[in-house]
């Protein structure tokens, strides 16, 4: 069974800061996605990683993928408060049925 | 204009009842899905059907039964609702593109008392 471990499960950082969401995930794939899901709100997606060493950058974020290591990272910069949200990472096991298995999250808030 | 769209946002109910959830989308995609994400914000998927045919089927309870009448529409029918269904069930969808991600509706809030 495919597991989808991130880490921290928490974070809390001032703004202005730098830091990185690691997301782990136990067998072969080779396409990740990252979510942000705000407190009572849907899932947006953020971005969409479908080889080794992709590398996607989206205003203060940034995510890349190593396959080989089976991790995914989404690095913040200079974070800002707009930025508080819970962020997933999600791996797809059967290519083609995209069967979407999530990490546990991340709660991320940053302070002023 | 809404993408994903499910009805009703929030449902409370007794034990023992049985409820529906619908969701619809109007992006024209392939596949659609439900989740189910707990009290602890831990998603899991549910079912997919991808035009109509039931593609994935995960473990749950067959108190869960999905029906896809048209590739627009993915209902969800519980029956016999227990505590432990509380959580908050999404919707999603997703084109048939490698490129593509799923698209998740606003969530239905289910609480069984």
């Amino acid at each position: 069974e495919l597991k989808v471990e991130q880490n921290p499960l928490f974070l809390s950082m001032q703004e202005g800061k730098n830091y990185t969401i690691y997301c782990n995930y136990s067998t072969t794939s080779d396409r990740l996605y990252w979510y942000r899901q705000d407190p009572g709100k849907s899932l947006e997606s953020l971005f969409v990683l479908l080889s080794n060493g992709a590398v996607k950058q989206e205003g203060r974020l940034m995510a890349s993928l190593d396959t080989k290591a089976r991790l995914s990272t989404l690095h913040i910069t200079a974070a800002v408060h707009d930025l508080s949200a819970t962020y997933f990472c999600a791996v797809d096991e059967h290519f083609g049925n995209e069967k979407l298995t999530f990490g546990t999250g991340t709660r991320l808030t940053i302070i002023p | 204009d809404t993408a994903v769209s499910q009805t009703p946002k929030y449902l409370v109910t007794q034990m023992g009842n049985d409820k529906s959830i619908k969701c619809e989308q109007n992006l024209g995609h392939d596949t659609m899905y439900w989740y189910k994400q707990d009290s602890k914000k831990f998603l899991k998927i549910m079912f997919s059907y991808n035009n109509k045919e039931l593609i994935i089927n995960e473990t749950v309870p067959n108190r869960f039964s999905p029906k896809s009448p048209d590739k627009a529409h993915l209902n969800l029918h519980i029956n016999s609702l227990e505590l432990g269904d509380s959580a908050v069930y999404f919707c999603a969808s997703r084109r048939d593109t490698t490129q593509e991600t799923q698209y998740f509706g606003p969530g239905t809030r289910l609480l069984v008392l």
